[in-house]
């Protein structure tokens, strides 16, 4: 079966730079989910999409933004880099029309900043 | 306090054996309930969802007590296979949003 696929799998930036991660959601899914997991942390939730509109906000940066595009693909743009920001960061989908709002998550994208 | 809250761990078991996680969650207008899987360095796997009348998948067995707020997940006849970190997960909203995860337990299953 088809899975969460994000790109890129692993990014090197230094401070100050800008990053954008991609996720494609499992297919027919129209909701996507973003999460940040720091080293031995459970992951945070940072914000969400349903048809393209944002639903809800978690604890996401002001300098990260993020849209859902017509596909249903996801971006997360990061500006002005900090060491904090080395991380997992994880996209999740489902469907929410089946109303169980199980969310399914892709690989990842591990970011070090340096 | 964390908003959900898990046995901390780890927990090192022989093969065979059975293992009980337990998880608390504040927020009593919570109606989603979870347990996902994680194996180092990777995504969280949906393990089970949680239903109010308690369900069973196999070897595993989910029950909710609205009541007390709390919720656990027995695994019976453990493989070194299950050797992950489980991870107690609750959705606060009844609708599509944000999940909550526990700081999760280690799990070991040793030959």
């Amino acid at each position: 079966a088809a899975g969460v696929i994000q790109s890129p799998r692993h990014l090197i930036k230094e401070k100050r730079e800008t990053a954008t991660l991609k996720c494609y959601p499992i297919p027919r899914h129209d909701t996507v989910y973003w999460y940040q997991q720091g080293p031995g942390q459970d992951p945070q939730f940072l914000i969400s999409f349903y048809e393209k509109m944002q639903s809800d906000k978690g604890s996401i940066p002001d300098r990260f933004s993020a849209q859902q595009f017509s596909d249903y693909h996801s971006e997360l743009n990061m500006s002005s880099l900090e060491l904090g920001d080395s991380a997992l960061y994880f996209c999740a989908s489902s469907v929410d029309a089946t109303n169980s709002y199980e969310q399914y998550f892709g690989p990842g994208t591990r970011l070090t900043v340096t | 306090r964390k908003e959900v809250e898990q046995d901390p761990g780890p927990f090192n078991v022989p093969e065979g054996a059975t293992v009980a996680f337990n998880c608390t969650y504040s927020n009593s207008a919570s109606q989603s309930f979870f347990w996902y899987r994680q194996d180092c360095r990777k995504e969280p796997k949906l393990l089970m969802s949680v239903y109010s009348s308690g369900n069973e998948d196999g070897r595993f067995t989910a029950q909710l007590n609205r009541a007390s707020q709390y919720i656990s997940l027995l695994i019976r006849d453990s493989k070194l296979s299950d050797s992950a970190t489980y991870l107690c997960v609750v959705n606060p909203y009844n609708q599509g949003g944000k999940l909550i995860f526990g700081q999760g337990t280690e799990l070991s299953v040793k030959p």
